[in-house]
């Protein structure tokens, strides 16, 4: 089972920061938390990571709570071609496997 | 040049049939993956090959076999189709483990088993 939890779905106005929250409780010292996305039914797309650190880059920031147990993907001005569904994972020791659980479906209007 | 390609992308069959799905990834990626995505949505890991030898199985039934002849080809096989395969199986690839880097999933192909 996906150990991550997120909102089922959420609205955002285009042009408007999303914020899309993520719970990882149980996540260990070492593992990272991974954003993806999936716009439609294409393949996931690779957002962000980080391990403790806030992260940005030219797709979104990542922030991260003192205690690693949530974090925050903001897309700072959304489009329309933002909505997909969003995933948060957690990235197990040995890196080989990941769960991803059932995302945020994020919907942006206009 | 698509970084990981999926063939075929659609393919509709009847039960008990044998089919393949084929994944070639032009990044020289270490590591390939198989997910499965039903019809809830939910991405599932089944497989992960690390230089061509399997790392994970998450017990897959034994009627799905990957093969990878090489590090840039991971194909699915799968016996005696049920209805319940019915999904869209994605194929990914990461540099190393995803520890290291992301994931660079295919677009995706689309079972119907009748």
């Amino acid at each position: 089972d996906a150990k991550t939890t997120q909102p089922p779905s959420m609205d955002c106005a285009e042009g408007r920061a999303a914020n899309l929250p993520c719970n990882h409780s149980t996540i260990s010292g070492n593992e990272y938390v991974y954003w993806y996305r999936q716009i439609h039914s294409q393949g996931p797309q690779y957002i962000i990571h980080g391990l403790k650190n806030n992260e940005t880059n030219e797709m979104a920031s990542l922030i991260i709570t003192e205690d690693r147990k949530s974090s925050t993907l903001i897309l700072p001005h959304a489009t329309l071609r933002d909505t997909a569904v969003y995933y948060c994972i957690q990235v197990y020791p040995g890196g080989f496997k990941t769960i991803f659980g059932a995302g945020t479906r994020l919907f942006v209007k206009a | 040049d698509t970084a990981v390609s999926q063939t075929p992308k659609y393919l509709v069959t009847q039960m008990g049939n044998d089919k393949s799905i084929k994944c070639e990834q032009n990044l020289g990626h270490d590591t390939m993956y198989w997910y499965k995505q039903d019809s809830k949505k939910f991405l599932k890991i089944m497989f992960s090959y690390n230089n061509k030898e399997l790392i994970i199985n998450e017990t897959v039934p034994n009627r799905f076999s990957p093969k990878s002849p090489d590090k840039a080809h991971l194909n699915l096989h799968i016996n005696s189709l049920e209805l319940g395969d019915s999904a869209v199986y994605f194929c990914a690839s990461s540099r190393d483990g995803v520890w290291t880097g992301e994931l660079f999933f295919g677009e995706g192909s689309r079972l119907t088993v009748l």
